[in-house]
């Protein structure tokens, strides 16, 4: 069992088009952080949120972390073919452990 | 500045074989992570490291796994007699403290095992 779930678990959508990804759990966490890893690569990462309400831009992706720090978004908007990747969210109870959900398949064409 | 690197990128070996994977993290950074992950599936926290500490070696999945890093730097993952359920790509990430959020991956060691 996943503590992180993530959906949707595979995303493809038209170059311009909007996203959303999600992850949510039970669990509360200290901070959460979003990574793409492309294929052959080791995962990048994107952003760390820590506080509860959060919301964080970059460029055209906004990350927003729970009130509650449960649960998180990534926003794409207007999408592009780079951004085509593996989405991970990753969450820290607390310790130096990270949690990462199964990821997002995102497929952007053009 | 040079990023974590791993070696191999690729290995292919026999069921029964034993394998080690490379690990050259980030010069400076003190904390050094292993995580395997497998087709279609998240991180699988394997093994960390800080300083001179005992390592955290409860995400490793059978006593066939071991891992060793010298003198605060270079990781090695070992796995003997690989079995076909280990092939996976070999995760590692170092950060500049222990508990630092911010982890940086290398590109990572597909492992197959025929």
């Amino acid at each position: 069992t996943q503590l992180l779930e993530q959906s949707p678990q595979f995303l493809s959508i038209q170059e311009g088009e909007n996203l959303t990804v999600y992850c949510n759990s039970s669990s509360v966490f200290s901070s959460l952080q979003w990574y793409r890893q492309e294929p052959g690569e080791g995962p990048v990462l994107l952003v760390t949120v820590v506080t509860g309400g959060e919301v964080k831009k970059l460029k055209r992706l906004t990350f927003q972390f729970g009130d509650a720090r449960k649960d998180s978004s990534l926003h794409i908007t207007a999408a592009q073919p780079g951004d085509t990747g593996l989405y991970l969210c990753a969450g820290a109870p607390g310790d130096y452990k990270l949690s990462f959900g199964a990821g997002t398949t995102v497929t952007v064409r053009a | 500045g040079a990023g974590v690197s791993q070696s191999p990128s690729n290995k292919v070996t026999e069921k029964g074989k034993d394998v080690e994977l490379r690990c050259d993290p980030i010069s400076g950074h003190t904390a050094l992570y292993w995580y395997r992950q497998s087709l279609g599936q998240g991180l699988e926290f394997l093994i960390y490291f800080q300083g001179n500490s005992a390592p955290d070696k409860s995400g490793l999945p059978s006593d066939r796994f071991s891992a060793e890093r010298t003198g605060g730097s270079v990781s090695t993952l070992t796995i003997q007699r690989t079995q076909q359920e280990d092939s996976a790509v070999y995760l590692c990430a170092s950060s500049w403290t222990p508990g630092a959020y911010e982890q940086y991956f290398g590109p990572g060691t597909r492992l197959t095992v025929t």
